[in-house]
């Protein structure tokens, strides 16, 4: 199956300033690629996502980029704010099928 | 639209006993459901895929016999753990996929199980 690395694992910055998570994968057939941000004992909440036939995607404070030749892929969050902090995902799937996630990031945003 | 709702949202039961998990698609038909396990601050470990009306397939290093999954019908699957062993107490979260072949998933609220 596909297997997604993450990085950081624990991210903190000062508030206003931009945070950068980076993933790998390891199937070439993926082809497509969402962030999920998860606050203590509540579910996965969706953010960004990007296919494999666009290199970016931005909403607002947040982008996702994706490198197909290199298979990484990475969340951008520009001006971040307290309530930013969560653990974010990564994950993987081919046509939407089978998920598979990355170890997440705790980001802490200080005020 | 695409609301995933999962119950229990936590249960304690004793070691030995089975515990059922329900996972329910509200406002779409899911033919696929996928359940998850988390352990504290980890992640999402894919378990098995849930197909209705046929067998789920597990991944590697799953027992099936231990975690029973049933797709009665497009909008339920069941996830049993039998003989629950306090190894087994961890963080279960299901996931569908909204209607339509390319939806994004989305995550029922999870259950914390416990075993005693």
């Amino acid at each position: 199956g596909e297997n997604v690395e993450q990085h950081p694992s624990t991210l903190s910055v000062q508030e206003g300033d931009s945070a950068v998570i980076k993933c790998t994968y390891s199937d070439s057939a993926s082809n497509y690629f969402p962030w999920y941000k998860q606050e203590l004992g509540k579910r996965p909440q969706l953010i960004i996502d990007i296919r494999s036939n666009v290199g970016e995607k931005k909403d607002q404070r947040i982008a996702v980029t994706l490198n197909k030749t290199a298979k990484h892929f990475s969340l951008h969050i520009t001006e971040t704010q307290p309530e930013d902090s969560a653990v974010y995902f990564c994950a993987g799937a081919k046509n939407f099928n089978k998920f598979y996630f990355g170890s997440g990031t705790k980001l802490n945003v200080k005020p | 639209g695409a609301v995933v709702s999962q119950h229990p949202s936590w249960v304690i039961c004793k070691s030995g006993t089975s515990v059922k998990i329900e996972c329910r698609s509200l406002d779409f038909q899911a033919t696929t459901m996928f359940w998850y396990r988390q352990f504290p601050k980890q992640s999402l470990m894919l378990m098995a895929t849930s197909n209705e009306g046929s067998k789920a397939t597990y991944e590697q290093g799953v027992e099936k016999d231990k975690f029973l999954i049933n797709h009665a019908s497009l909008t339920l699957s069941t996830l049993t753990v039998t003989s629950a062993h306090p190894e087994d107490s961890s963080f279960y979260i299901c996931s569908a996929s909204g209607q339509g072949s390319n939806s994004p998933l989305h995550f029922g609220n999870g259950t914390r199980l416990t075993v005693t």
